[in-house]
């Protein structure tokens, strides 16, 4: 059973451009939601992350946007630059079970200059 | 250390054999967690760890792979008579907070395993 759906699997943006990665998850037992970037040969670095009392949040270039009825949630990549080319992923986590995290297949992203 | 440090990088086994995944946590981290990212894939739960304790094991794939964590900080995953499915990198993430959520979970960069 796949809990998290990832699309799409690959974008290639203009530089300057934004970039979109949507997520959609199944249980409604999920309270934490962030999004993981992860360059080739290192380990996923954390973003910026949501829980589902807001709809939206932004730091620096990088917004996420909830849709808690939907279970939806969104990154845009605002000025999109070849060095955010990487491979990006939404994660889905419940306090009821630490931390532990549930990911979604990847989206390779690619920024052309 | 700054990060949460793997090793090996890499390692080849032949299929069959034994091997040892060490992770090094941030000092002070009372949470780590095991992944495992096959290539092209997301990671994949393996087991949670809160100090010494081991809390979750409910994502190791078969009773071949154990992990241990005997004194609260480093942590092993051992996987025996390895199989070419066990090919996959293996990650280690380590956390300050005991509670859900905490931004301070960092990963390292991986065991990279790969069974011939």
């Amino acid at each position: 059973q796949q809990q998290v759906k990832q699309s799409p699997q690959s974008l290639i943006v203009q530089k300057g451009g934004i970039s979109i990665i949507n997520c959609a998850y199944e249980n409604t037992a999920f309270d934490y939601f962030p999004w993981y970037q992860q360059f080739p040969g290192k380990g996923p670095a954390l973003l910026i992350a949501i829980r589902p009392d807001v709809s939206e949040k932004k730091e620096g270039r990088f917004t996420i946007s909830f849709n808690k009825s939907a279970k939806q949630f969104s990154l845009h990549i605002m000025d999109s630059q070849p060095g955010d080319s990487a491979t990006y992923f939404c994660a889905v986590g419940s306090g009821r079970r630490g931390n532990m995290l549930t990911f979604g297949g990847g989206t390779r992203l690619m920024v052309k200059p | 250390g700054a990060g949460v440090s793997q090793s090996p990088r890499y390692k080849v086994a032949k299929r069959g054999q034994d091997v040892a995944l060490r992770c090094d946590p941030i000092s002070g981290h009372v949470s780590l967690f095991w992944y495992q990212q096959a290539l092209g894939q997301g990671p994949e739960f393996l087991t949670y760890f809160q100090n010494e304790a081991q809390l979750d094991k409910s994502g190791l794939p078969s009773d071949r792979f154990f992990a241990e964590r005997p004194e609260g900080s480093v942590s092993t995953l051992k996987i025996q008579r390895t199989q070419q499915e066990d090919s996959a990198v293996y990650l280690c993430a380590s956390s300050p907070w005991s509670r859900q959520g905490a931004d301070g979970y960092t990963f390292g960069s991986g065991t990279r395993l790969t069974v011939v």
